[in-house]
């Protein structure tokens, strides 16, 4: 089971937009809901965005979620010092199983 | 409030057997797909096995398959996973995760952590 692709890390200043992106296939983002996640230092994940683009109840309106094909995206606006964690993405994939992506270590500057 | 609690983590030699147990509390447990996942140290996470919401089908990480086995005891609102002929390569933390379908992972567990040495 291979994983979906992320970029290692991203950062941004306070008040800046941000996006980590995310790859996949056919067979996973491309016909599948895409989840993001949030780790924060020590603690367990967190959903932030799930079926592609939906927010659960709590979660600022400052994280969005796309997906175009076989790719998502993840954007933060109004960047907090407060979002400097690890993000993953994730998928169902038709080989029956969940992928995630390698994570992306957020730094805010 | 939903509530996962795993517990059964703990240091165990290569070649033996761990129990993990996910307790749920604040939803129909029965209605939702559970999950593990787990995080070896400082690495990122990586899907463990999910079961269906009346146990009828199960699906695993093909490195885990033949040595573990995921279950689920609705009347006691439990989820398990159980651990056979470890490795070094299955230490890590071990996350519960519930969600209304099969890829979903929406509610989390704090973890528990399972070490294998000698």
């Amino acid at each position: 089971q291979s994983v979906l692709t992320q970029p290692p890390s991203a950062s941004g200043t306070p008040g800046q937009r941000v996006t980590i992106s995310c790859s996949g296939s056919s067979s996973n983002i491309g016909g599948n809901y895409v989840y993001w996640y949030q780790q924060l230092p020590g603690t367990a994940p967190k959903v932030l965005i799930y079926r592609n683009n939906q927010r659960p109840s709590g979660v600022p309106d400052r994280f969005s979620g796309s997906k175009s094909g076989t790719s998502a995206s993840l954007a933060i606006s109004g960047l907090r010092s407060e979002d400097e964690a690890d993000y993953y993405c994730a998928a169902w994939d038709d080989s029956l199983s969940v992928l995630f992506g390698g994570g992306t270590k957020l730094t805010v500057l | 409030e939903v509530q996962l609690v795993e517990s059964g983590g703990g240091l165990v030699q290569p070649g033996g057997s761990l129990r993990l147990s996910c307790a749920a509390s604040g939803l129909t447990f029965s209605s939702y797909c559970m999950s593990w996942v787990r995080q070896a140290p400082g690495k990122g996470l990586e899907w463990v096995a999910n079961i269906k919401q009346d146990g009828s089908e199960k699906y695993y990480l093909d490195s885990v398959k033949g040595r573990f086995t995921i279950s689920r005891d609705n009347a006691k609102n439990s989820l398990y996973l159980q651990m056979n002929s470890l490795r070094a390569e299955d230490t890590a933390i071990y996350y519960c995760a519930s969600g209304r379908t099969i890829g979903d992972l929406y509610y989390w567990g704090r973890g528990t952590l399972v070490t294998v040495s000698s």
